[in-house]
């Protein structure tokens, strides 16, 4: 059973640097198919996808994050990252981390999904 | 920007059958935008329930399933019960990366 644990400080001042870790046990980051993301949910809104990591370090961002966000990959330690830069009171978030996978048929795509999540970590972004 | 559109809240009475749906700000949603349903109680991480438009996960009951109704995907909960009261998400695939609806807040009563 794939096990996602994020991990990292619960505040955070604004204008500074948000770091989170997402450790995973049960299955290895560096299996093909699967891409390691990353997901936040503002207290009482629903969910926005932030970015995702395949093992081989290409990345793709949501559009409206992608010029402060950064996310990598640890392959020795089983582990992906979350930094998301010049933050503000509008960043407070759960954060998750999850595993997409991408299903594919003779090479062709078939689906996409996630399957796995963690458990979320509150990231509060006050001084 | 495109946005998934979801209904903001429905109800449903215990035994009842609810069809909560995906759909796009502009276009319809058709099975390439793999479209999948994920269930989130208060406080709990979301749970997997439907991917690639109607293939259910490990362990979810038979009286969910998806689909697509005209040009939006679909969440149907036949003999809906207490603890399907939760909020529910649908995550499109649009190549570029993913975009989560807004949710709908299921009230089972």
């Amino acid at each position: 059973q794939v096990q996602l644990q994020e991990s990292g400080p619960g505040l955070v001042k604004p204008s500074e640097t948000l770091s989170l870790t997402c450790t995973v046990s049960g299955g290895s980051v560096s299996s093909g198919s699967y891409y390691w993301s990353w997901i936040r949910q503002p207290p009482g809104k629903g969910l926005e996808w932030i970015g995702y990591i395949y093992y081989s370090g290409s990345t793709n961002y949501n559009p409206s994050l992608k010029s402060r966000v950064t996310i990598s990959v640890d392959t020795s330690k089983n582990q992906f990252s979350l930094k998301l830069s010049s933050v503000t009171a509008a960043d407070t978030a759960v954060y998750y981390c999850a595993r997409a996978v991408e299903e594919r048929n003779w090479g062709i795509l078939t689906g996409w999904s996630f399957d796995y999540w963690g458990q979320g970590t509150l990231v509060t972004v006050s001084s | 920007q495109t946005v998934v559109t979801q209904e903001p809240s429905f109800s449903v009475s215990p035994g009842g059958t609810v069809t909560l749906t995906c759909g796009l700000s502009s276009g319809s949603v058709s099975t390439s935008y793999y479209p999948s349903w994920y269930q989130q109680t208060p406080g709990q991480a979301p749970r997997t329930l439907i991917y690639s438009t109607n293939t259910r996960s490990s362990g979810v009951p038979d009286r969910f399933s998806g689909s697509i109704l005209g040009n939006k995907a679909a969440l149907t909960i036949t003999g809906a019960q207490a603890d399907d009261e939760s909020d529910y998400y649908c995550v499109l695939y649009m190549g570029s990366g993913m975009v989560f609806g807004g949710g709908t807040k299921l009230t089972v009563l």
